[in-house]
């Protein structure tokens, strides 16, 4: 069975660091792009970036570009997310998702259970 | 940028067929897929490129996309499709994924 389990939730104060993550089973974990969703509350997805843990190919959205860094451990089958100064509006739900599809053009057919950030003094 | 637009909210009731559509430029040169996503819980994909149905994913839900309209039709719809509905695709001018801006169900 694939499966994605993320970490816990998270209470952080501005100007912290934070390295969230996601660790895959249940299938080649290096053979697929896994992907990160923002959803601020009450709001929609927002894709973040990706990265291919076969070679830590990584690709950011433009809005969030130089905001956080993607990495991956592929000898642990984990991918991760990361701040390095946290402010009050990265607030959200975090979710990570496996890519499906043998092209770009695919979708993502596994989900993380979300990992909750809340960054507040 | 790729702009996917969804109307903010639909509402059906049971036994109804619900259609929710997705509005992007020429979107029906890209693949589209759907997202429900109920109160608390992470998406669940329901279609894939345009039409397919994940396993466990009832006959219920179809998609099509043409011309600059993705639609995703709820046939006989249940009170447990109460849901939010995104769209998205992969952008190939920008090598960037984008997400509709969702469509809240009710069922009436």
């Amino acid at each position: 069975e694939v499966q994605l389990v993320q970490s816990g939730a998270e209470v952080k104060k501005p100007g912290e660091s934070l390295k969230i993550s996601c660790k895959g089973s249940g299938y080649s974990f290096t053979s697929y792009w896994i992907g990160w969703v923002r959803q601020m509350p009450g709001k929609g997805l927002e894709w973040m970036g990706i990265i291919y843990p076969g070679d830590s190919d990584t690709r950011y959205s433009p809005s969030f570009q130089g905001q956080v860094t993607i990495s991956a451990d592929k000898s642990i089958s984990t991918a991760y997310l990361q701040w390095s100064s946290l402010k009050a509006s990265d607030t959200a739900m975090y979710y990570c998702a496996r890519h499906v599809g043998t092209d770009y053009a695919g979708g993502f057919d596994y989900w993380g259970q979300g990992t909750l950030v809340t960054v507040s003094s | 940028s790729y702009v996917l637009t969804q109307p903010p909210s639909v509402s059906v009731a049971p036994g109804k067929t619900a259609r929710i559509t997705c509005g992007g430029n020429n979107i029906g040169s890209k693949s589209v897929h759907w997202y429900q996503q109920k109160p608390g819980q992470a998406p669940v994909l329901v279609i894939y490129y345009d039409s397919d149905r994940p396993s466990g994913i009832p006959e219920r839900f179809s998609g099509s996309n043409s011309g600059n309209t993705a639609t995703l039709t709820i046939s006989r719809v249940e009170a447990g499709d109460e849901a939010d509905y995104y769209c998205q695709v992969w952008d190939s001018s920008s090598d960037l994924y984008v997400f509709g801006t969702g469509t809240k169900v009710t069922v009436l």
